[in-house]
């Protein structure tokens, strides 16, 4: 059972454009992360939400943290072509069974 | 520089050849991890350690070994790989294992067992 959707699968929009990918799930989620995986490297950890209803910005990136700790997402402001990358959400559940847990991730593409 | 390492970072074996994938990290972590990841099924946990001599299975545990007799090392040990072992390979480390704490992971080995 995948307790973390990741929605969409892919996405391909031109540099300057905004765009938003979801984390959900039908579990409570003690805290969750953000991480960014490029072509040929490891993930790479961009943030970490831990209070329902916490937003945290990175430069362009927002990311939200649903009130009832079930969901979140990731907006992009202006996108540029660095933005380009497979990004994942990972938590960890409530009843703290020490293992995290991945989403499936969102491809993303920005065009030049 | 804080890192994991894994070696070898590609490997093309055969079916029943017993294999070792190597990880270390030199930032006194004392949790350590191993995760496969596959097309449309993302990224996996195969096992972890929270401490030396302290290991656990996660979500994909069938075929695998792991030890941890040191705290830097944690080698992951196929005894007769398969080809449905055929995967991208994620060693990872943190100061715990909560998400609160942040996992580093390593560069990948891309295993290919024909």
């Amino acid at each position: 059972t995948q307790l973390l959707e990741q929605s969409p699968q892919f996405l391909s929009i031109q540099e300057g454009e905004n765009l938003t990918v979801y984390c959900n799930s039908s579990s409570v989620f003690s805290s969750l992360q953000w991480y960014r995986q490029e072509p040929g490297e490891g993930p790479v950890l961009l943030v970490t939400v831990v209070t329902g209803g916490e937003v945290k910005k990175l430069k362009r990136l927002t990311f939200q943290f649903g009130d009832a700790r079930k969901d979140s997402s990731l907006h992009i402001t202006a996108a540029q072509p660095g933005d380009t990358g497979l990004y994942l959400c990972a938590g960890e559940r409530g009843n703290r069974d020490d293992k995290i847990i991945f989403g499936k991730g969102t491809r993303l593409h920005i065009l030049p | 520089e804080a890192q994991v390492t894994q070696n070898p970072r590609y490997l093309i074996t055969v079916t029943g050849k017993k294999l070792t994938v190597t990880c270390s990290q030199n930032m006194n972590h004392e949790y350590m991890s191993w995760y496969r990841q596959d097309p449309g099924l993302g990224l996996r946990q195969i096992y972890y350690s929270m401490n030396v001599e302290v290991t656990d299975k996660g979500d994909v545990p069938e075929g695998y070994k792991v030890s941890r007799k040191e705290k830097r090392n944690f080698p992951l040990i196929l005894e007769s790989p398969s080809p449905n072992q055929t995967s991208l390979y994620f060693c990872a480390s943190s100061l715990s294992g909560t998400v609160l704490s942040t996992q580093y992971f390593g560069p990948g080995t891309r295993l290919t067992v024909l």
